[in-house]
């Protein structure tokens, strides 16, 4: 069974830095482009951007370029995605997610997705 | 930058009903980069459908998708009990987009 399985809930303070998790089981994982998602109340789902565990190509949506790093372990089949400086509005769910197919360049539905990580930021 | 737009928000719906939701793109976009997922509580998203209309593994075949111009719809032909969850559509294409859900509430 393909799977992914991401690490668990976080509290943090606003500065602090975090990585999440995202691991992937069932298939051969450096072949296929594996996104993160954001999910927040009041923008719904939100695109962040891919990486190709093959050779670590990443894409950035624009609104998250700069602020988050996506990278990736392949000999772990681990996926991850980072903050340096975590602010209160980085509050969100956060999906990790496989791209359907392989050699479409990125560009196809998820599948699987994985049961999310809620990161809460507050003082 | 590409906007999908679904619409309802909410649908009250009982089982055994159709249900219609609609997505629609702020301009033209490919059938072939249109996915729909499905969102229950506690779960992770499943994919339903992708290529607008291509039924994912396993999808029972009450659920549906079609197209016309920038408007896409998922088409339940008749609820069952597990199928009140929120509905997401997803343009995967060179600028990717989520909508922002329809919930289909019992």
């Amino acid at each position: 069974e393909v799977q992914l399985v991401q690490s668990g809930a976080e509290v943090k303070k606003p500065g602090e830095s975090l990585k999440i998790s995202c691991k992937g089981s069932g298939y051969t994982f450096s072949n296929y482009w594996i996104g993160w998602v954001r999910q927040t109340p009041g923008k719904g789902l939100e695109w962040m951007g891919i990486i190709y565990p093959g050779d670590s190509e990443t894409r950035y949506s624009p609104s998250f370029q700069g602020q988050v790093i996506i990278s990736v372990d392949k000999s772990n089949s681990t996926a991850y995605l980072q903050w340096s400086s975590l602010k209160a509005s980085d509050t969100a769910i956060y999906y990790c997610a496989r791209v359907g197919v392989t050699g479409v360049n990125g560009l196809a539905w998820f599948d699987p997705w994985g049961q999310g990580t809620l990161v809460t930021v507050s003082s | 930058e590409i906007v999908l737009t679904q619409s309802p928000g909410t649908v009250s719906l009982s089982p055994g009903e159709r249900a219609t939701l609609s997505c629609r793109a702020s301009q033209t976009i490919s059938s072939s980069y249109l996915a729909w997922y499905q969102h229950a509580p506690g779960q992770a998203p499943r994919l339903l459908m992708y290529g607008t209309s291509n039924r994912a593994t396993g999808i029972p075949d009450r659920f549906s998708g079609s197209w016309s111009r920038t408007d896409f719809t998922l088409t339940i032909s008749r609820l069952e009990p597990e199928d009140f969850a929120v509905y997401f559509c997803h343009h995967y294409g060179s600028s990717p987009a989520f909508g922002q859900g329809t919930k289909v509430e019992i």
